[in-house]
């Protein structure tokens, strides 16, 4: 099976700052990489699928890079609502497993 | 709009089982692959299973493996997950996911049905 670590686990930020968080799978799974946000209390959401595509609907100060093994999820000017904890998940093949998550606060 | 709307949700005692539905609207459900992903509280989010569109692949994560059982009706447009042989560490919220359509993620989500497995 294919591991996910993402790094760090949490980070303190400001209204304002650049943000990046770093995802990495365990073996190459070449774009098969989405990142989710997930807000307390509320339900996943999608922002990028295939490591930079930005979904529908998402703000584009949300961007996705990288392939093989190495992943970023850069958010460049963080606001109120991106308070929340970040998701990798790799969907190169079963099992689809997601990264330990990345909270970002204040 | 695409609505999920889980139910079947409740609290089991060890060993028993549970349905959970899934009832889909707002688009072609059977076009679509369909998961389940959960989530313990406080932890993160873990994928539990999926199911081709048609019904005719279904792939599990190794820990329920034997006991969950991932179904479809697609002419009532619900997903169905079978739970058996349940376990304390299956308490969590379940999510149901409807897949992207080029790629596979997961573009829109239910509430959530909690499980509790408890004596």
């Amino acid at each position: 099976d294919i591991q996910m670590t993402q790094s760090p686990s949490s980070l303190s930020a400001s209204v304002g700052d650049r943000v990046t968080v770093t995802c990495r799978a365990s073996q190459s799974i070449s774009i098969y990489l989405n990142w989710y946000q997930q807000r307390p209390g509320k339900v996943p959401k999608l922002l990028i699928y295939a490591a930079s595509s930005l979904q529908s609907g998402v703000p584009s100060r949300f961007s996705g890079s990288g392939s093989g093994t190495d992943f970023t999820l850069t958010i460049s000017s963080l606001q109120p609502e991106d308070f929340a904890t970040y998701y990798c998940q790799q969907s190169y093949g079963a099992p689809f497993t997601f990264g330990p998550g990345t909270k970002v606060d204040i | 709009e695409v609505q999920l709307v889980e139910s079947g949700g409740g609290l089991v005692q060890p060993g028993g089982s549970l349905r959970l539905s899934c009832a889909a609207s707002g688009f072609t459900f059977s076009s679509f692959a369909m998961t389940w992903v959960r989530q313990a509280q406080g932890k993160g989010l873990e994928w539990v299973a999926s199911i081709s569109g048609t019904g005719g692949s279904t792939f599990y994560a190794d820990s329920v493996k034997g006991r969950f059982t991932l179904s479809r009706d697609n002419s009532e447009n619900t997903l169905y997950l079978e739970m058996k042989g349940l376990r304390a560490e299956d308490t969590a919220t379940y999510y149901c996911a409807k897949d992207g359509k080029r790629t596979t993620c997961y573009d829109h989500w239910g509430q959530g049905a909690l499980v509790t497995v408890s004596s």
